[in-house]
């Protein structure tokens, strides 16, 4: 079956180090998401890609970065944690950018110390 | 910029009532699709019913139907017969017809379904 993963699950870090959390999905999916999840704000959409070598910034994109070499990994790195992007990282992707679901990942507990 | 306004941060059911959660939007757009998802103690984001705005007729899927009011920009979720596994973090999210920006999502409802 086809699915979409991520990893790791949790990670603990330090301000300022640089971390990278993979997501890889096998529906063949042309558009791939990332959405960081905190209390009291619902999800919130960092980056995002409609293809290979397409990636675009979304609402709360600053400190974070993406590369798409192929379909099925989008890769969310942060050069430098901050104790701000202490957050829940969920990753998606869905056929159509706007009219299909969007199928999410595990999600993966990101804390910087 | 699209916003999604969930009013409820929590409700409480008895088990096989109905409830039904609010949610309200606001775009300028006239072609785009709304959503609900649900999200139980696992964290799992799981997808519960789809609308496309273009569709007059209100989505179901088996005891989950929205009531959908576009000149309101009202989408709100009937669940029937309650069930204890129904208990969960529901979110309503919004995504334009050109999809760009991704989903937007209200800040969720906190579901509790009592025994």
């Amino acid at each position: 079956d086809a699915e979409i993963t991520q990893s790791p699950r949790h990670k603990i870090t330090e301000t300022g180090r640089q971390v990278t959390l993979a997501c890889h999905q096998t529906w063949n999916h042309n558009n791939m998401f990332w959405y960081r999840q905190d209390l009291g704000h619902g999800l919130r959409l960092i980056h995002y890609s409609y293809g290979v070598q397409d990636t675009n910034k979304g609402e709360v994109s600053d400190g974070y970065s993406v590369s798409r070499s192929n379909t099925e990994d989008l890769p969310l790195t942060l050069e430098s944690a901050a104790s701000s992007q202490t957050s829940v990282y969920f990753c998606a992707s869905s056929e159509s950018p706007a009219s299909d679901t969007q199928y999410f990942g595990p999600g993966t507990r990101l804390t910087v110390l | 910029a699209q916003t999604v306004t969930q009013s409820q941060p929590e409700m409480s059911v008895q088990e096989a009532e109905t409830v039904t959660l609010s949610c309200t939007y606001d775009t300028s757009e006239n072609n785009y699709y709304l959503f609900w998802y649900k999200q139980p103690p696992s964290r799992q984001m799981i997808l519960v019913i789809r609308q496309e705005a273009y569709k007059q007729q209100n989505a179901t899927e088996n005891r989950f139907s929205v009531n959908f009011q576009k000149a309101a920009k009202s989408f709100s979720l009937k669940i029937s017969d309650s069930q204890l596994g129904d208990t969960a973090m529901y979110f309503c999210a919004f995504v334009s017809g050109g999809g760009a920006d991704g989903l937007t999502f209200g800040k969720g409802t906190h579901l509790i379904i009592q025994p």
